[in-house]
């Protein structure tokens, strides 16, 4: 069956516009997680969706970060106002409950 | 608070020797245990997980681990080696609720030569 999937897969910003990154996970999967991997810091937590709501939010790094998921499914994370510190790939994952998380291929994004 | 330490950055090794790549963790209470290897653009995908029982666990690629509670690690091994297996591996934890993030290693760079 299909993966979980995200667009797109590479951004290219300036700094200080709005992004936005979409994340489709594996139908049927409840929880979704968004992470981040940059070179200083590795791979980070950012938030984690259980159906449409988020009960964890301690990773999002800033209040220019948010995230919605709408009827279960669909995810998408956006960066407000853009900082070079934000390059990095997003990853996102979905999982149902045997513990284990199934990866996307990530959206490389770049802030000049 | 959950941490995870993958002391080596990079591992270089012959193809077909065998090749061990660290792990230990820190937790106040149990975990669950996971190996994830990335391939060069690609995202993570995972070799093994520790959830309880056996405490040596087989993964994919011939690839397996084992827990130790006493040393707090989980360390990942291959007996023999292939080109193919040059990637980066991940080790990470994760508390007991089937929906817990993952706390992750800063990896290990696998490199494997001819």
């Amino acid at each position: 069956g299909a993966g979980v999937s995200q667009s797109p897969s590479n951004k290219v910003t300036e700094k200080g516009k709005d992004v936005e990154l979409r994340c489709d996970p594996i139908s049927g999967h409840t929880a979704l997680y968004w992470y981040r991997q940059s070179l200083g810091q590795g791979l980070e937590f950012l938030i984690y969706f259980q159906g449409n709501s988020a009960p964890d939010k301690s990773g999002l790094p800033s209040d220019r970060f948010s995230a919605e998921r709408t009827g279960g499914s669909v995810s998408t994370l956006t960066i407000q106002r853009t900082q070079q510190e934000d390059s990095a790939v997003y990853l996102c994952a979905s999982s149902s409950t045997s513990n284990e998380q199934f990866f996307g291929p990530g959206t490389r994004l770049t802030v000049l | 608070a959950q941490s995870v330490t993958q002391l080596d950055s990079q591992v270089p090794v012959f193809e077909e020797a065998p090749v061990e790549l660290r792990c230990n963790y820190s937790s106040s209470v149990s975990v669950y245990l996971f190996w994830y290897v990335q391939y060069p653009n690609q995202g993570l995908q995972l070799l093994l997980k520790y959830l309880s029982g056996s405490t040596l666990v087989k993964g994919i690629n011939g690839f397996e681990a084992e827990f130790n509670k006493s040393q707090t690690s989980f360390h990942l091994r291959k007996p023999s080696v292939h080109i193919s297996d040059t990637a980066e591996y991940f080790c990470a934890v994760s508390g007991l609720d089937n929906t817990d993030k993952l706390i992750f290693g800063t990896g290990t760079r696998l490199q494997v030569f001819p």
